[in-house]
């Protein structure tokens, strides 16, 4: 069965940075583009990031290129969302999910930004 | 970047009635369009993709058309689990942005 299951979040002060994880089983990563997307309280849906198969070009939203990284761990099979400079507005539930279609996801970690 | 509209943005309806929300994008994406759907405190899931396949496990209920700038997700039957929000998003080039939702509620 494909699992994708994200760690990390928390609360943090503007400013501050956090790393998220997400632990994957049932496919390879390196297979597959994967992304992150997050969801800001009773708000829509924003695609923030995202990793080829190949690992050559990573791609970021205006909103966060800059502050946030995107990176995999083979060995791991794991995900990862470095987040630097964090803001307010990045207060959110973040979602890891796999392929170009978002066909599998996590259940999502919270990130709380907030003095 | 590409924009996704949806509409409506909301609407009411009861168990049984066909559902249809509607998708456009500010450019041509060819079929280049999922739909997701989103339960309360649930994580999204895929319901179709380019355009109209339906993603494994999903009920046939569930059918997408379009191409272009307009698309379309129906509901055939509208079932007490699918009172949810549901998100476009376009996948022809970055960002991959989604549609602002629909959310379905119980009339």
């Amino acid at each position: 069965d494909v699992r994708l299951e994200e760690s990390g979040g928390g609360l943090v002060q503007p400013g501050g940075s956090l790393t998220l994880s997400c632990a994957v089983s049932g496919f390879t990563i390196t297979n597959y583009r994967m992304n992150w997307v997050r969801q800001a309280p009773g708000s829509g849906l924003e695609w923030i990031s995202d990793i080829p198969s190949t690992g050559d070009y990573l791609s970021y939203a205006d909103s966060v290129r800059g502050r946030f990284t995107i990176s995999r761990d083979s060995a791991k099979n794991s995900l990862y969302l470095h987040m630097n400079s964090l803001r307010v507005e990045d207060t959110a539930v973040y979602y890891c999910a796999s392929g170009r279609t978002l066909d599998y996801w996590g259940q999502g970690t919270l990130v709380t930004v907030s003095s | 970047d590409i924009q996704l509209t949806q509409s409506p943005s909301s609407l009411s309806s009861s168990v049984g009635d066909r559902v249809t929300i509607t998708c456009r994008a500010s450019q041509t994406i060819a079929t280049n369009l999922c739909w997701y759907q989103q339960r309360p405190g649930k994580a999204p899931k895929l319901l179709i993709y380019s355009a109209s396949n339906l993603q494994s496990g999903v009920p046939s209920r569930f059918s997408g058309s379009g191409s272009g700038t307009h698309f379309t997700l129906t509901i055939s039957g509208l079932q007490p689990e699918d009172f949810a929000t549901y998100y476009c998003r376009h996948t022809y080039s970055s960002p991959p942005t989604f549609g602002q939702g629909t959310k379905v509620e119980v009339k």
